[in-house]
């Protein structure tokens, strides 16, 4: 079983739609790193956080530290927000990041 | 700032060939990251450099080494290349690996991939 797993692992949506992507971790966790990889196959940086929320424009980054359970929600989804979705654990023991596979997201106009 | 460059983005090598992949972030991160990606899987730690002058193996980290040259330089060398080698790969930086703010430093950056085959 992997430590990170996150669902769904692919998900398809109308323009418009909130979107809701899980990750669920098994280990002790210091915080949680959200990334965003483009078709083109860069990789950004969205949230890291360690409780509560963040947010930033349309996309909200939600954790509950004792469930082991983050979401990353994306309000008025648009096409342009087309990508796979990954989740990074950041383990408390030794600060390395587990990484979950991704959630392919796909938002169709 | 160019944030994290990496250097080629595409390249084709035959079984046995040697090449050194290079990275380079101006944004004075002590951290440096080196990753394949794999279709289907996720991003897999080769080796990283917690900061100058030292380096650590990751989940993969055989059939490579790594050489942190300077704060701002890690470069991920195949010394005799495999078609299991084939990937996408990956560098990233972060701030620092210990933090007294909790998980904050951790946030990685990364680099546009290189993208490598091995026949």
């Amino acid at each position: 079983k992997n430590e990170v797993e996150q669902s769904p692992q692919n998900l398809t949506a109308q323009e418009g739609e909130f979107i809701t992507i899980n990750c669920s971790y098994s280990v002790g966790i210091s915080a949680l790193h959200w990334l965003q990889q483009h078709p083109g196959g860069g990789i950004v940086s969205l949230f890291m956080l360690s409780s509560g929320k963040k947010k930033h424009g349309r996309l909200i980054a939600t954790i509950n530290i004792q469930e082991k359970h983050s979401s990353l929600h994306i309000t008025a989804s648009h096409p342009r927000d087309s990508a796979v979705y990954i989740c990074a654990a950041l383990m408390d023991s030794n600060y390395q990041l587990i990484w979950g596979a991704g959630t392919k997201l796909i938002i169709k106009p | 700032n160019a944030g994290v460059t990496q250097t080629p983005k595409f390249q084709v090598l035959k079984t046995g060939q040697s090449m050194t992949l290079q990275c380079a972030q101006d944004m004075n991160h002590n951290s440096m990251y080196w990753y394949r990606q794999d279709p289907g899987m996720g991003l897999r730690l080769i080796y990283y450099s917690a900061s100058e002058g030292t380096t650590d193996k990751g989940e993969v980290p055989n059939g490579y080494n790594v050489s942190r040259l300077n704060k701002r330089e890690f470069s991920l060398r195949l010394e005799s290349a495999a078609p299991s080698q084939t990937s996408v790969y990956f560098c990233a930086s972060s701030v620092l690996r210990h933090s007294s703010l909790r998980g904050m430093g951790y946030e990685q950056y990364f680099g546009p991939g290189t993208r490598l085959t091995v026949t």
